[in-house]
């Protein structure tokens, strides 16, 4: 199965800071059909996960642009500028590339 | 707009199967594939499998072999999971989730 590894797994930040997370894959995500299919999630607490970014940077209906999905293969990070409290909770990558799809172990964004 | 409504929380006994529902509205139902995600509390998230609802397709992580079962009803546009041989380790949150959207998610648990 691939395994998804999310750095750091809290990220203790400031309001208004920058934060950043890694999802590295034990195998390149790039699908056969060229499509690289990484996922960006975050659950909130006491929520259901909400996706953020697909298929690497591309921002899912109503995310605000300080999301920013990038990477490709197997080396991915989601970047949050100007973090804001409804920002705070867990971020999940996902891959959807190879079976089974598989989530990352989570990484908590939370206020230092 | 996009609504995955799921069944209500479930008390089930050991050795016993519950089918929980995901009657989804605010978009073709046949048009996207309806995935299924566990949550054990505290934990983090797990495929389980998936449904193409047009042409009743599915696939499953290898774990949930046996364990799950995936349909869907076209005409009440409602996705299905059964889960059978329940143990305290399906004990759990179940998610149903399409297009990017989620259900609020079912808690069950399984206790004698």
């Amino acid at each position: 199965d691939v395994v998804l590894t999310q750095t750091p797994v809290a990220q203790p930040v400031t309001l208004g800071d920058q934060a950043s997370i890694s999802c590295r894959s034990s195998q390149s995500l790039v699908h056969s059909n060229g499509n690289t299919y990484l996922e960006w999630y975050l659950q909130k607490p006491g929520q259901s996960p909400q996706l953020l970014i697909y298929k690497v940077s591309n921002r899912f209906s109503g995310v605000p642009d300080r999301f920013i999905g990038s990477g490709s293969g197997s080396d991915f990070t989601l970047k949050i500028s100007r973090v804001e409290p409804e920002d705070l909770g867990v971020y999940y990558c996902f891959q959807a590339t190879h079976d089974p799809w598989t989530f990352g172990g989570g990484t908590k964004l939370e206020l230092k | 707009q996009v609504q995955l409504q799921q069944s209500g929380a479930e008390l089930v006994k050991p050795g016993s199967s519950v089918k929980l529902s995901c009657k989804a509205s605010g978009y073709t139902f046949t048009d996207y594939a309806m995935k299924w995600v566990k949550q054990r509390t505290g934990q983090g998230l797990e495929w389980i499998g998936v449904i193409d609802p047009e042409i009743d397709a599915t696939a499953y992580n290898e774990k949930f072999k046996g364990k799950a079962t995936l349909t869907a009803d076209t005409s009440s546009n409602t996705a299905y999971m059964e889960l059978s041989r329940l143990t305290s380790e399906d004990s759990a949150v179940y998610y149903c989730t399409s297009m990017g959207y989620w259900g609020q998610g079912v808690m069950v648990t399984v206790s004698s």
